[in-house]
């Protein structure tokens, strides 16, 4: 099946810094990816859709300029924490699809991000 | 607006214990509705869906039948595996196939030996 690479696993950093995570489809070509958050106990929340080659779309209430998404090739999209802050630690998972009739997506295993 | 609800965890069974884990909805329109499983350390993947009522999504001895009368979509299986133990989240999508999944919480089984 379709496999989609997310890396790292975990990061902690301090606040302030900015993190960027990485998203590979790797075995099929990406046309659409999309980037969720989880809280402890909480759903998945989808934070924005990117198609390859334009802008991503934000959901309400997530910030774009906070969460910078990239998605320059059909295989890797990345999302940046700028200057991360406590409350944005969390589980940020991301997932791609290559469109077709069922456009089914094919998540990451998630990142774990703690801000100290 | 739309949502799911499924059954809070963790759920803790013996092998070879019946399973049935809880999924309702709320929708506008007629959404398309799946089970995602999340093994220990890798990424989501579909387990199985149904597209319309009464529609029953079966996979590797897992089922789950689209009730809309009752808004459920309840996951089952007859006999669980120690290898069944995940996550498993419950998930909706409006929209056709471009629209976007809404996830339940996610409910984590135990299969103990």
């Amino acid at each position: 099946g379709a496999v989609v690479s997310q890396h790292p696993s975990r990061v902690i950093c301090k606040s302030g810094t900015s993190v960027k995570i990485e998203c590979r489809s790797l075995d099929f070509q990406a046309t659409t990816m999309f980037w969720y958050r989880q809280f402890p106990k909480q759903s998945l929340m989808l934070m924005a859709t990117s198609n390859e080659g334009s802008k991503a779309t934000y959901e309400q209430g997530v910030e774009k300029d906070k969460f910078l998404i990239n998605h320059a090739s059909l295989t890797l999209s990345t999302l940046t924490v700028t200057s991360a802050h406590p409350e944005d630690s969390s589980f940020y998972i991301c997932s791609a699809s290559f469109g077709g009739s069922q456009n089914i997506q094919y998540f990451g295993a998630g990142t774990r991000l703690s801000v100290l | 607006g739309n949502s799911v609800t499924q059954m809070e965890g963790p759920v803790t069974l013996s092998e070879e214990a019946f399973l049935t884990i809880n999924c309702t909805y709320t929708a506008t329109g007629y959404p398309s509705l799946f089970w995602y499983v999340q093994y220990p350390g890798e990424g989501l993947q579909l387990l199985l869906k149904a597209t319309k009522a009464d529609d029953k999504g079966s996979n590797k001895g897992f089922e789950a039948t689209y009730r809309k009368e009752t808004t459920s979509f309840h996951l089952e299986k007859g006999s669980v595996q120690v290898s069944d133990s995940a996550v498993y989240f419950c998930a909706l999508r409006v929209g056709g196939s471009q629209g976007n999944l809404i996830f339940g919480k996610g409910t984590k089984l135990s299969v103990k030996p």
